[in-house]
């Protein structure tokens, strides 16, 4: 069956960066678009990014230019996202999700278990 | 500030209809199909429509999506208290270029 597997929680001071990840299985790797999303606390669900399945370019929410970099490392079946330049707005719980084949709309028919972050000097 | 607007809390009886509504513009719903999802806070986000009204498999047809226009409505009969949650509406954005959610909708049912 498909899972995607999140590494774990993460607490980081100000300034610093994180690099969460996102281990795939029970599914051809390159199939589908994986996504990022994240929720702060008290807030909705905000799109980061996603990672094209054909060739592993990227593509993220303006938000986060500069400081977010997306990978994926077909060896070993894992995605990757690293936020840098770390501030207390970061402290969320980070989702990686698989797009559905659907055309358009962002679906996302698998999630991984969500990662908290917390940003705290 | 989402790019799709949705009322912040909707609520209904059990065993009652309601709506949830998500406005958008021609960039995004008028552009894109909707997705909707369910998700209670620290827990996943499920997939409940796609491609504007599809059901994946596993979610009842008490559930319903619709769009006309720029704006789309996901629709849940037979209120159960087990589908209190937060909704959002989800789609595409091409001035943007990127992926983007409503702001979410509280569902409380009384």
């Amino acid at each position: 069956q498909v899972q995607l597997v999140q590494s774990g929680a993460e607490v980081k001071k100000p300034g610093a960066s994180v690099k969460v990840s996102c281990k795939a299985s029970g599914y051809s790797f390159t199939s589908n678009h994986v996504h990022w999303v994240r929720q702060a606390p008290g807030q909705g669900l905000e799109w980061i990014g996603i990672i094209y399945g054909s060739d592993g370019s990227t593509r993220h929410a303006q938000k986060f230019q500069g400081r977010v970099s997306m990978a994926r490392d077909t060896s070993t079946s894992t995605f990757y996202m690293e936020l840098s330049s770390l501030r207390s707005e970061d402290t969320a719980i980070y989702y990686c999700a698989r797009e559905t084949g659907a055309s358009g709309g962002i679906p996302f028919d698998y999630w991984g278990q969500g990662t908290l972050v917390t940003v705290s000097s | 500030q989402s790019v799709l607007t949705q009322p912040p809390s909707v609520s209904a009886a059990p065993g009652q209809r309601v709506t949830i509504t998500c406005s958008g513009s021609s960039s995004n719903i008028g552009s894109h199909h909707v997705t909707w999802y369910h998700h209670l806070p620290g827990t996943a986000p499920k997939l409940l429509i796609y491609e504007d009204n599809k059901r994946p498999s596993g979610i009842p047809d008490r559930f319903s999506g619709s769009k006309s226009g720029t704006s789309a409505t996901l629709g849940i009969t037979g209120l159960q208290t087990g589908d209190e949650a937060d909704y959002y509406c989800a789609t595409w954005d091409d001035t943007v270029g990127a992926g983007v959610f409503g702001g979410g909708t509280k569902l409380t049912v009384l």
